[in-house]
């Protein structure tokens, strides 16, 4: 079993709905990563949570420590979400907070006009 | 104010050759991590430096190696190549050891 799990794989919707993806890990961690990567482009940090949820425009990402488990929405999708979305977490090494990143496989979404 | 900045952007090799890749971080980042992307494998770690130090090391084989230069600039070095060291190779620089993290647009490896 892989330390950092997402679902769903692929996910196709309209424009307009409400998306989300979902990450669990099952490592003890210092702080959880949301990324985006365009196709054939770079990955862009979205949000860094270690606790509760944050908010940037239609995006929202929560975390919930105890039952490691993370979650990022995307209300009033628009075709230029399209894009793959990774979580990635970073392992609470020997009491500091320095750990290493290990992946999820990525979400594949495809919004449709 | 620049972002982080690799250099190749493509490069080909030939199996058994070495390939060195670098990564030039934003102003005022001192850590650089490097990472390596297959469609196979996806996403994963090699290492970071911070301040010239190695701080952590994934689970890649010895050819794979790097360092940090006193001005933050990194650099790694994947020696003896094998046709499945084709990837994409990412470096990523924060303020701090856990802070945001910002990409560079990553070197493309082709072993041939």
């Amino acid at each position: 079993k892989n330390e950092v799990e997402q679902s769903p794989q692929n996910l196709t919707a309209q424009e307009g709905e409400f998306i989300t993806i979902n990450c669990s890990y099952s490592v003890g961690i210092s702080a959880l990563h949301w990324l985006q990567q365009h196709p054939g482009g770079g990955i862009v940090s979205l949000f860094m949570l270690s606790s509760g949820k944050k908010k940037h425009g239609r995006l929202i990402a929560t975390i919930n420590i105890q039952e490691k488990h993370s979650s990022l929405h995307i209300t009033a999708s628009h075709p230029r979400d399209s894009a793959v979305y990774i979580c990635a977490v970073r392992s609470a090494a020997g009491g500091t907070s320095y750990g290493k990143l290990t992946f999820g496989q990525g979400t594949i979404l495809t919004v449709h006009p | 104010k620049a972002g982080v900045t690799q250099t190749p952007r493509y490069l080909i090799k030939t199996r058994g050759q070495q390939v060195t890749l670098s990564c030039s971080p934003i102003s005022g980042h001192r850590s650089v991590s490097w990472y390596q992307q297959t469609p196979g494998q996806g996403l994963q770690f090699l290492f970071e430096y911070f301040s010239e130090t190695q701080r952590n090391k994934g689970n890649f084989p010895g050819r794979f190696s790097g360092r940090q230069f006193s001005n933050s600039r990194s650099e790694m070095n994947v020696s003896t190549l094998e046709l499945g060291d084709s990837a994409l190779y990412l470096c990523a620089s924060s303020k701090q050891g856990t802070g945001e993290l910002f990409f560079g647009e990553g070197s493309r490896l082709t072993v041939l």
